[in-house]
């Protein structure tokens, strides 16, 4: 198994710029999440989805849009990069046990608005 | 606003000696899990506890759960150069929504 992949793994963009971050799992997961981890911080989430076709906010979602079409991708898109963005996201995906569940993580994509 | 909050905010000890960091949350939670974070890497999972556990093991790892003071610890015992990471607490109160603390960078000097 490949576990969590995103890519890319470096991204520069200009302020103003859209674009898309993939993240694909491949463990069957159903809950897949999108977090940005800014310099000496820890992860805020930006949006998560408990399955195909739902979706939902977390604590910092203004500016980034996901969809969930199928179980194994979770893509995050800005629509207008700005330099706020510029930060390290995260997409990780995990399995429900009861209620108790681990996530994993992918290897992050690195991103610097201009 | 961060669920979780780590203390120290960094941690520095020797080879062989033992490591101790705390997390404090405000709400009440499902689970709590501790991950671990090498520079520039993505999270990897150490151990998660439920509510209504007390203390868990896992090799070197001790985690404990007061819900009553809201706080859990991570003890990693005989610190090895390879455990230099930064640590973070998650809560957890609904499934697929996780909130994580800012972390405590814990330095092992060989």
């Amino acid at each position: 198994n490949a576990g969590v992949t995103q890519t890319p793994k470096f991204q520069v963009l200009k302020t103003g710029q859209s674009m898309t971050l993939q993240c694909a799992q491949d463990m069957n997961h159903e809950y897949m999440s999108w977090y940005r981890q800014d310099p000496g911080m820890g992860l805020r989430l930006i949006h998560y989805s408990v399955g195909a076709g739902i979706t939902d906010q977390g604590e910092v979602p203004n500016g980034y849009n996901v969809s969930r079409s199928t179980t194994e991708d979770f893509p995050l898109r800005l629509l207008s990069a700005a330099p706020s963005q510029t930060s390290v996201y995260f997409c990780a995906s995990s399995y429900a046990s009861g209620i108790a569940y681990e996530q994993y993580f992918g290897p992050g994509t690195r991103l610097t608005v201009t | 606003s961060q669920q979780g909050e780590e203390d120290p905010q960094a941690l520095s000890i020797q080879e062989g000696e033992n490591a101790t960091m705390n997390c404090s949350y405000k709400t009440s939670i499902n689970n709590l899990q501790w991950y671990r974070q090498n520079s520039g890497r993505g999270l990897v999972h150490l151990i998660l506890i439920r509510s209504n556990e007390r203390e868990k093991h896992s090799g070197r790892l001790r985690v404990t759960l007061d819900t009553s003071k809201k706080s859990s610890s991570l003890l990693i015992t005989a610190s090895r150069a390879a455990d230099t990471a930064s640590y973070f607490c998650a809560t957890d109160t609904n499934a697929g929504k996780s909130t994580f603390g800012d972390g405590t960078t814990l330095t092992v000097k060989p």
